[in-house]
């Protein structure tokens, strides 16, 4: 069975530090990735999505950037974190029977 | 307008009571069709995927498509406290493509 597992599950970091988040997927080949952002109260916003490795596209420009060194490994990252940066981070993996989230990480900036 | 409306609640209702979730959406391309539980600081779980328009069953859950008027249902029978969680619904043009989903609907069913 496939499973996705992101980490770390919680993160409290000062404005204008980096960021790394990473997401790996087990048990499936070639998938594609995504990145979303979830603010509270809000829907799930698509940040990044990936069809294979090194094809990323951005739907959202901001200070963020994503990778994907390895077919089910997916980095979300940043160099300057914004106060605005905050918020419930999904990784997220899809086939042909729908779309699988991660347990998310919880960022804070401060 | 937004592709995905989704009324975001909230919702509450006596425990055993039947719930009704509903979307609507602007793109008459989708063809796929999701509804997700998530809990409280949790990600979101699959619970129904559809296909089209029709009826799907799954124990306690009937997710219906009406592509005819771009309406998406989602009934929950005999509803337990466990299933108080924001629902989301989603939806997708093809398989492995961009995603759409609904802001969430809040339930809490009261014992």
């Amino acid at each position: 069975s496939q499973t996705i597992h992101q980490w770390p599950a919680t993160l409290v970091q000062p404005v204008g530090s980096p960021l790394s988040l990473e997401c790996t997927v087990e048990g499936t080949s070639n998938p594609n990735l995504y990145w979303y952002r979830q603010a509270a109260g809000r829907g799930l916003q698509l940040l990044f999505y990936s069809v294979g490795i090194g094809q990323i596209s951005s739907e959202v420009p901001q200070n963020l950037s994503a990778s994907r060194p390895q077919d089910r490994q997916f980095i979300l990252s940043s160099k300057k974190l914004l106060l605005s940066d905050s918020g419930f981070y999904l990784c997220a993996w899809s086939d042909s029977n729908g779309q699988y989230f991660g347990p998310g990480t919880r960022l804070t900036v401060t | 307008q937004k592709e995905v409306e989704q009324d975001p609640g909230p919702l509450s209702v006596p425990e055993g009571a039947i719930v009704s979730l509903n979307c609507t959406y602007s793109n008459s391309a989708f063809q796929y069709f999701m509804w997700y539980r998530q809990y409280s600081r949790k990600g979101p779980e699959l619970l129904m995927y559809t296909y089209s328009s029709g009826n799907k069953e799954d124990g306690r859950f009937t997710a219906q498509v009406d592509k005819s008027s771009k309406y998406i249902s989602l009934f929950i029978r005999d509803s337990q406290p466990s299933d108080s969680a924001t629902y989301l619904c989603a939806m997708s043009v093809g398989t492995g493509n961009q995603f759409y989903f609904g802001t969430g609907t809040s339930l809490t069913v009261i014992p």
